[in-house]
């Protein structure tokens, strides 16, 4: 089983829908997770940062951390074309190594 | 806002050469990092730096690559004999504490 995996899309959706990507994980030592942005052929642009289980919200944009199921999702409301990139989770275990383990990035299309 | 740089945005360099990817972390940061992201592929992690020394490197950073910090805002990642399997995207990002990390432009890489 891959350490992180997430559906790399593509996924397309009309302006205004609520789009909810997600991430599984394998490691039970993830406490860090991270949301990024990334526009085509630049970094990753840091969305959102929760740190163990629990819910993160900030605009039009939550993050949500499910340990017990070994799963994060993102959830961005009323979206709009300039959301258009790929989105990548990472994580990372507290203490010890600092290395971020990234998800493949799903790239989303948001419609006018 | 202060932001991670990285020069120069595209280098193409022969087989056997050697190359120096160059950024410039947020100025009060005091972990520096090196990823890569090969064409259609993860983020991967390559290695960490605090403290004028490497604190973790992964499977990848082999003997051919090296990093320096050769001056207060400086830090370089060199790789000695370049290969085609090089060819990706390098980034480089910081961050104050091992917390959050700040991901600059990126240098992609071409190895012909």
């Amino acid at each position: 089983q891959k350490e992180v995996e997430q559906d790399p899309g593509p996924l397309s959706v009309p302006e205004g829908a609520i789009v909810s990507l997600n991430c599984t994980y394998s490691n039970s030592a993830f406490q860090y997770f991270m949301w990024y942005r990334q526009y085509s052929r630049k970094g990753p642009e840091l969305l959102m940062y929760t740190y163990s289980s629990g819910n993160k919200e900030d605009g039009r944009f939550t993050a949500q951390v499910d340990k017990s199921s070994k799963y994060i999702s993102l959830f961005i409301r009323d979206s709009q074309p300039s959301d258009s990139a790929t989105y990548l989770c990472a994580m990372r275990t507290q203490g010890g190594s600092e290395k971020l383990v990234f998800g493949k990035g799903m790239k989303l299309t948001v419609n006018p | 806002e202060p932001e991670v740089t990285q020069t120069p945005s595209h280098q193409v360099t022969q087989m056997g050469q050697e190359v120096i990817l160059r950024c410039v972390p947020i100025s009060n940061h005091l972990y520096f990092y090196w990823y890569r992201q090969i064409l259609g592929q993860k983020v991967e992690f390559l290695v960490s730096f605090y403290n004028n020394e490497i604190s973790e490197k992964s499977e990848i950073f082999d003997d051919q690559f090296s990093v320096e910090r050769p001056d207060g805002s400086n830090f370089t990642l060199k790789i000695r004999s370049t290969k085609l399997e090089d060819s990706a995207m390098y980034f480089c990002a910081s961050s104050v504490e091992t917390g959050v990390q700040y991901f600059g432009p990126g240098t992609r890489l071409t190895v012909l």
